[in-house]
């Protein structure tokens, strides 16, 4: 069973701390990593994209690194802002399809 | 460039009736996959179609059904709705060319079923 686990379900930080947000797989051959924020009530919106090839990707304060043979993921964030708040979610496709086979999520709190 | 487009946004019906919600993808995303989030069972995917084919398909019953026209935009129907079918459902849109899948995400239409 194609199986993604994010750790920890919720964290709640002060403002301006680094953190990190991790996603476990169980199966290694993945084809594309992807991390999505979700404000309540919201759609997700797509923050970074890594591609088997890679191992990690960058976009202004979010960091996420890809390692295929501990099948695990994590999204950094640095110097964490209250408007970070959300729940951030990972997903793979194992394949070429593009079927998308979700953790359950991290709900972050950043606290002024 | 406009994002991806669900309508309606909200819906409320009773159990037995059918629904239809539709999905208009980002411009020149050719592939349009849809999901469903239920506070219990997290994001599920449904079914993905590409040039009016569907690909791929989730486990969920015959009752679930979609299609894609010539411009990409696509529909989901439900038939015979059921409590359990309360949900946010999502459709997401992706350029679908060489490996990067990377997919974008409509607001969703969040159904009720009374």
């Amino acid at each position: 069973k194609q199986e993604v686990t994010q750790i920890p379900a919720a964290l709640s930080v002060p403002e301006g701390e680094n953190l990190v947000l991790n996603c476990s797989f169980t199966d290694s051959a993945i084809y594309n990593l992807q991390w999505f924020r979700q404000d309540p009530g919201k759609g997700l919106t797509s923050l970074l994209l890594i591609q088997s090839s890679q191992r990690e990707q960058t976009s202004g304060r979010l960091n996420a690194s890809l390692d295929k043979s501990s099948g695990r993921s994590t999204l950094y964030i640095a110097a964490s802002q209250p408007g970070d708040s959300a729940t951030y979610l990972c997903a793979r496709t194992a394949d070429s399809s593009y079927k998308l086979i979700f953790g359950s999520g991290t709900r972050l709190l950043v606290r002024p | 460039k406009a994002g991806v487009t669900q309508t309606p946004r909200y819906l409320i019906k009773t159990r037995g009736q059918q629904v239809t919600l539709s999905c208009s993808p980002i411009s020149g995303h050719r592939s349009v996959s849809w999901y469903q989030q239920t506070p219990g069972q997290g994001l599920q995917f449904l079914f993905e179609y590409f040039s009016e084919t569907q690909r791929n398909k989730g486990n969920f019953p015959g009752r679930f059904s979609g299609r894609q026209f010539s411009n990409s935009r696509s529909e989901m129907n439900v038939s015979t709705l059921e409590l359990g079918d309360s949900a946010l459902y999502l459709c997401a849109s992706s350029l679908a060319v060489k490996r990067n899948h990377e997919q974008f995400f409509g607001p969703g239409t969040r159904l009720t079923v009374l």
